[in-house]
């Protein structure tokens, strides 16, 4: 069946290194893919989506390609901050669908 | 402009007794989901609703009842709380569904214990 499998966490870095978040699935035909992120005391928030492949969803310095030949959906950032620590979830979903499939999240601590 | 909030925030249960979740949005939302989250896996869909006095079984419906009496209100209830069922709701509305401009604006959760 349709999955979503992400790297474990948590993963420690310091401010402004570099961050990958690595995110593949098991999916036929064309799933629109997307990161949440949810902050401390929060509900998730949509951070980034892409809708067919090689597609570059990105926001808030955030950036992921949806990769077809690979079936993957990294997460990266050039230069963490403190603010960015909270956990990331990736998802996939079929146009028509009622159903998300998410992973089961990554957490990020982000040192000062 | 609130967006989705849910109550209670925290609740403690005993095995056996009952207890109704309440999710509300302010944006005029069509559609409405409840999800639960546990340790190590991702948000699982219980159960939603595509307009007011609709609803429909998600991934993991059982144990689990819904109403949507109120265009802006999605309920949850558990009529005979178990163990299995101490997890984080997260309730979320959208726009639309099932398109791909879709986009799911959720709650802050309801962390639920059951003794």
């Amino acid at each position: 069946g349709n999955s979503v499998t992400q790297m474990e966490g948590p993963v420690t870095l310091s401010e402004e290194a570099f961050l990958t978040i690595n995110c593949t699935y098991t999916a036929t035909g064309y799933p629109s893919l997307f990161w949440y992120v949810q902050y401390p005391g929060e509900g998730l928030q949509l951070l980034l989506k892409a809708t067919k492949a090689d597609d570059k969803g990105s926001n808030k310095g955030f950036e992921a390609t949806y990769r077809k030949e690979t079936t993957s959906f990294h997460l990266e950032k050039g230069s963490v901050q403190v603010s960015d620590s909270a956990v990331y979830f990736c998802a996939l979903k079929y146009p028509g669908g009622f159903k998300t499939i998410f992973g089961a999240g990554t957490r990020l601590f982000v040192k000062a | 402009n609130a967006g989705v909030t849910q109550t209670p925030k925290f609740r403690v249960l005993k095995t056996g007794q009952s207890m109704t979740l309440l999710c509300a949005q302010d944006m005029n939302h069509e559609y409405m989901y409840w999800y639960r989250q546990d340790p190590g896996m991702g948000l699982r869909l219980i159960h939603y609703s595509v307009g007011e006095g609709t609803t429909a079984k998600g991934e993991v419906p059982d144990g689990y009842n819904v109403s949507r009496l109120k265009k802006q209100n999605f309920l949850l209830g558990l009529e005979s709380a178990a163990p299995s069922q101490t997890s984080v709701y997260f309730c979320a509305s959208s726009f639309e569904m099932g398109t791909r401009r879709e986009t799911q604006y959720f709650g802050p959760g309801t962390r639920l214990l059951v003794l």
